[in-house]
């Protein structure tokens, strides 16, 4: 079966402008997550998305937002970039009420300069 | 507030010997504990879960609740283990949000 894809692979923008980020999940996968990889502060949770509805969010500000379409598939948008966005970001697929198990993508690297 | 605790940034063990990998983890509940791993130019995958108590690659991990801890074990280490170890948690309910700890870089010398 085909995995997780994210696009694109590295995204480089200048701090105050904009970024899109988007995940395909597995097929059949209805949830999706996004998680923000920075050096130094690890993995952290950003966003869940369930059956289209945001269903909870880490603790990032609100220019992190996102949204799910009717085919499971994932936007990530960060307004007003700022240099400390610069990070891995990854999408992770579930079966809701299944094994727990997140399929990961491969990341968007982004680079604010 | 949950969180992941891997005391250890960098471990590096020779070919043939055991190790360890440290996670504790805080959270009041009864979480679900997990192993991800990363090689070298390839995405992070599951290695085990301790739900299905299962070795995986000669892995295994047991969690202890009296020590909140869940140490990654393998008591012969390949050159292929080498990789980027987190331990995580979810802390239950419907949302299977994972917390990470911020990894251990294991280096399996020959």
């Amino acid at each position: 079966e085909a995995g997780v894809t994210q696009s694109p692979t590295h995204l480089i923008k200048t701090r105050g402008q904009q970024a899109t980020l988007r995940c395909s999940p597995i097929s059949g996968h209805t949830s999706v997550y996004w998680y923000q990889q920075a050096l130094g502060l690890g993995l952290q949770f950003l966003l869940w998305y369930d059956e289209g509805e945001e269903r909870n969010r880490g603790n990032f500000p609100p220019r992190f937002s996102g949204r799910q379409f009717p085919n499971y598939s994932s936007e990530l948008n960060v307004n007003a970039l700022e240099l400390e966005d610069s990070a891995l970001y990854l999408c992770a697929s579930i079966i809701p009420a299944g094994t727990y198990e997140q399929y990961f993508g491969p990341g968007t690297r982004l680079t604010v300069t | 507030a949950q969180r992941v605790t891997q005391p250890e940034k960098l471990l590096s063990v020779f070919k043939g010997a055991p190790v360890e990998l440290k996670c504790n983890y805080s959270y009041s509940g009864s979480p679900e504990l997990f192993w991800y791993v990363q090689y070298s130019r390839q995405r992070l995958q599951l290695l085990l879960r301790h739900i299905s108590r299962e070795s995986i690659k000669g892995f295994t991990a047991d969690l202890n609740k009296g020590e909140t801890s869940f140490h990654l074990k393998k008591p012969f280490a390949q050159e292929e283990d080498s990789a980027m170890y987190y331990c995580a948690l979810i802390s239950g309910g419907s949302n299977y949000k994972l917390t990470f700890g911020k990894g251990t870089l294991l280096t399996v010398n020959p």
